[in-house]
């Protein structure tokens, strides 16, 4: 069974441009979470998703981020314009609903630095 | 803002020899888990414990949790250098699905 996927991989943009990144979950897993990870730190929630809805959003910096999940499936971050602090790694994970599985299933992340 | 805060910040072992991290959370939570992470990698499932739970075992990995004093232990035993990571600890408050990490701690297993 595939895991989760992201893309890309790495990439390296000016500050101001705009950036995108992709997920692909896991099939069946109809949560989807997008986290940022500075350097040492632990990942932190941007975003998460019950389908194609968008639960908690509660953390994503609407004024340069924005997130899509069409059709419940895969989804896009986008950040435009990038700034300096932006240079993150960005994780997407996903799992089951419900409370008894708390497991996430993490991609390889996408590193984003910003010169 | 991270709930769960792990210690030692880094810990540096002999293979063999067995490693314990310590986490320490805020408030009331439904489940703390624990993930590895290999550097430059995704975060990687490794073990559940539920808040009435009090000790839980998975291969050479036991962890343990107490309420009272909101804390977990992770415990390796037997370390490897392939043990060599970052773990981190996660929480889940209840009534939430809401996952908090922590800021992990990053082990070295030297050969």
């Amino acid at each position: 069974e595939a895991g989760v996927v992201q893309s890309p991989r790495y990439k390296i943009i000016e500050k101001k441009q705009p950036v995108a990144f992709w997920c692909n979950p896991i099939s069946g897993h109809n949560t989807l979470y997008w986290y940022r990870q500075n350097l040492g730190q632990g990942p932190e929630l941007l975003i998460r998703y019950e389908n194609e809805e968008a639960v908690d959003d509660s953390q994503l910096p609407k004024d340069r981020f924005s997130a899509e999940r069409l059709k419940g499936v895969d989804s896009t971050l986008k950040i435009q314009p990038a700034e300096l602090g932006d240079s993150a790694v960005y994780l997407c994970a996903s799992s089951l609903a419900g409370e008894d599985t708390g497991e996430l299933f993490f991609g390889e992340g996408s590193r984003l630095t910003v010169l | 803002s991270q709930q769960g805060e792990e210690d030692p910040q880094a810990l540096s072992i002999q293979e063999g020899e067995n490693a314990t991290m310590n986490c320490s959370y805020k408030t009331s939570i439904n489940n703390l888990q624990w993930y590895r992470q290999n550097s430059g990698r995704g975060l990687v499932h490794l073990i559940l414990i539920r808040s009435n739970e009090r000790e839980k075992h998975s291969g050479r990995l036991r962890v343990t949790l107490d309420t009272s004093k909101k804390s977990s232990s992770l415990l390796i035993t037997a370390s490897r250098a392939a043990d060599t990571a970052s773990y981190f600890c996660a929480t889940r408050m209840d009534s939430s699905y809401k996952l908090i990490f922590g800021s992990g701690t990053r082990l070295l297993v030297r050969p």
